[in-house]
Order: C-alpha cells, then sequence, then structure tokens
C-alpha cells in the first residue's frame, strides 16, 4: 500500500523567499508521485509529476521537485515566492499501474508581503 | 473544451435525504474518480471507474452509490444522508492509470 506524509500544515514565507514544501511516501514499490495545487474554491490542478524518469521534475509556475529514493521524499521547491502562490499543495503517491491516487493531508501556504 | 463539470455545486441536505451528484467531462476519459476533502485529511477515495460500465470501491465508500452507465457521465447517490457526510465532493477523470487525474471545481455539500 502506498501512503503519503506532508510536514507542516501551513508554511509562511515572504515574498522573494524560497517556498520548501515537504514530502515523504511509503510504497513497496517505485512509486509515482504527484504535486496538485488548489486555489481558494476551486479544483486541484496538477503541478508536476514523477514517473521513474528524471529525479529533478520541473512543473508549472517555477516549481521543482526532487525524487530522493534513499530519503523516500518528493520535497517541492520554488526559489522565490509570489503572492499568486498562496495556495493549498497536495502531494500524492499511486503505484505503477495502480489507477488509484492516495493524497497527503495538505500543506497551505501564506505568502506574505 | 469544459473539462470536468460538476452539479449541483452547492446543496444542503437534511439528514435522511437523498440526493445525486453528476460528473461529467468531455476529454474521453476512461478513467472517473469520486472523492471527498475534509479539513486537515487530504482527499478521500469514495469510489471509482475503470470504464462504461464498471465501477469500484474506494477507501470510504460507505454510505455512498454510484453509476456509470454513459463514458462520459461518473454519478454519486446518497442514499440516507448523515452530518458526517458534509463535505467538499470533487470528481476526476484520467486517460489512464498513471496519467495526470484532472479535477471538477467541486460540489460544497451540507447535511443538517
Amino acid at each position: 500500500a502506498q501512503s503519503v506524509t506532508q510536514l507542516g500544515s501551513h508554511v509562511s514565507v515572504s515574498e522573494g523567499a524560497l517556498v520548501l514544501l515537504r514530502c515523504n511516501y511509503s510504497s513497496s514499490v517505485p512509486p509515482y508521485l504527484f504535486w496538485y495545487v488548489q486555489y481558494p474554491n476551486q479544483g486541484l490542478q496538477l503541478l508536476l509529476k514523477y514517473t521513474s524518469a528524471a529525479t529533478l521534475v520541473k512543473g508549472i509556475n517555477g516549481f521543482e521537485a526532487e525524487f530522493k529514493k534513499s530519503e523516500t521524499s518528493f520535497h517541492l521547491t520554488k526559489p522565490s515566492a509570489h503572492m499568486s502562490d498562496a495556495a493549498e499543495y497536495f502531494c500524492a503517491v499511486s503505484a505503477p499501474h495502480d489507477y488509484k491516487l492516495s493524497f497527503g493531508a495538505g500543506t497551505t501556504v501564506t505568502v506574505r508581503a | 473544451n469544459a473539462g470536468v463539470t460538476q452539479t449541483p455545486k452547492f446543496r444542503v441536505l437534511k439528514t435522511g435525504q437523498s440526493m445525486t451528484l453528476l460528473c461529467a467531462q468531455d476529454m474521453n476519459h476512461e478513467y472517473m474518480y469520486w472523492y471527498r476533502q475534509d479539513p486537515g485529511m487530504g482527499l478521500r477515495l469514495i469510489h471509482y471507474s475503470v470504464g462504461e460500465g464498471t465501477t469500484a470501491k474506494g477507501e470510504v465508500p460507505d454510505g455512498y452509490n454510484v453509476s456509470r452507465l454513459k463514458k462520459q457521465n461518473f454519478l454519486l447517490g446518497l442514499e440516507s444522508a448523515a452530518p458526517s457526510q458534509t463535505s467538499v465532493y470533487f470528481c476526476a477523470s484520467s486517460r489512464g492509470g498513471y496519467n495526470e487525474q484532472f479535477f471538477g471545481p467541486g460540489t460544497r455539500l451540507t447535511v443538517l
């Protein structure tokens, strides 16, 4: 079975500062990993995904994530936060050929001017 | 393309009432999913479908039923609503198992 733990339910950063959101996974097989973003009162939108190709994955809006098998982690980063990055972010995992996703509890990002 | 649409956007029910949530997608996706989102718990899978005429239980299926009579539609039913079913419900679809899931805008349901 696959599961995800997101460390920190709330993160507050200053505009222009580094955004770092932590995600650790548990999987019995090499996983597929995803980061989704949810803006207020909207559905989820895919930021990026890892499916066993390059370990450093670049996504939309300047976000990237690095798959580290030894640490079972898939942390999301953005070098410089923008006010528009204020949202809730979800890490999710699935096993290859398994069409079900398991989501973390989410991390809410607040950006201070 | 409208993508994934959900009807209705908001609904208030009394305990014991029934209702159906409709999800429609125009991307010709095989896979469709229903999730519920509760504070601090992320999204939990209720039921899913891997093709027209097929459905399967997810993580939290109790109290819900689903049907996939047409490829583009996936219906979620509550036969006898309970306050514990107060939540935001999201529908999603995908082309294949490890492909991106596309989400609808959600339905906010309150059961009094």
